[in-house]
């Protein structure tokens, strides 16, 4: 079992939907993190949040808005995706940003299908 | 910049033999170097990491890693592969060794343990 829980595990919508994706960790780390990973691909980073607050977008669409409501918590709403966002989303956490030697926590992961 | 990279996309190795799986590094400064194992449809889960000390590193399910900095290689090795070990396999290093947030990941190494 992973200690960083996500969901839902498979999300298939339409390009005009509106939709959110979870992730949970009960470890008391203050990092998290976003993930996008196509099939076979190493994961991309999306967005890191350091103590609730934004500490990179790697220059992401605006049709995905991460938001962290507590140091326990990170959602990605989604909106307006198109085809090429189908992938699978992960999420991560780790003790903090700093310390090099940290490593991070991975959850399994939301399976997004567009449509 | 940090980078790795994982000369081989596919190792094929009978159970019971040992297995290496190869990652090579270049980095600004000390590397902070880790690796990962990622089994289908689940999340990447930690194996090891090398921050500094003994250049052999050893870690969960039986892995171990050799670091060499003058050949600057980091490669993943385990002395009998069992099939379950069958999975895709990242090497990783932390950019920015003061501390940053964003972990590089190499292109990843496929690993086929025949029974």
């Amino acid at each position: 079992d992973t200690e960083v829980t996500q969901t839902p595990k498979h999300l298939v919508m339409g390009m005009t939907n509106k939709k959110s994706l979870k992730c949970e960790q009960h470890m008391g780390h203050r990092a998290m993190y976003w993930y996008k990973q196509k099939a076979k691909k190493p994961p991309e980073l999306m967005f890191v949040y350091s103590y609730e607050k934004l500490s990179i977008n790697e220059s992401v669409p605006s049709r995905f808005s991460p938001e962290c409501p507590n140091s326990s918590l990170l959602n990605l709403h989604l909106h307006a995706l198109q085809p090429e966002d189908s992938a699978l989303y992960l999420c991560a956490s780790s003790q903090t940003t700093g310390g090099a030697g940290q490593p991070q926590h991975f959850g399994d992961g939301t399976r997004l299908s567009i449509l | 910049a940090q980078s790795v990279a994982q000369p081989e996309d596919q190792v094929n190795v009978a159970e019971g033999n040992p297995l290496t799986v190869k990652c090579t590094y270049s980095v600004s400064g000390n590397p902070y170097l880790f690796w990962y194992v990622q089994y289908p449809n689940r999340g990447l889960q930690f194996l090891l990491k090398y921050i500094t000390g003994d250049n052999l590193v050893k870690g969960s399910y039986g892995f171990e890693a050799e670091f060499n900095k003058s050949q600057t290689s980091f490669h993943l090795k385990k002395p009998s592969a069992l099939v379950s070990d069958s999975a895709l396999y990242f090497c990783a290093v932390r950019d920015n060794p003061t501390g940053g947030f964003k972990t590089i990941f190499g292109a990843g190494t496929r690993l086929f343990v025949k029974a």
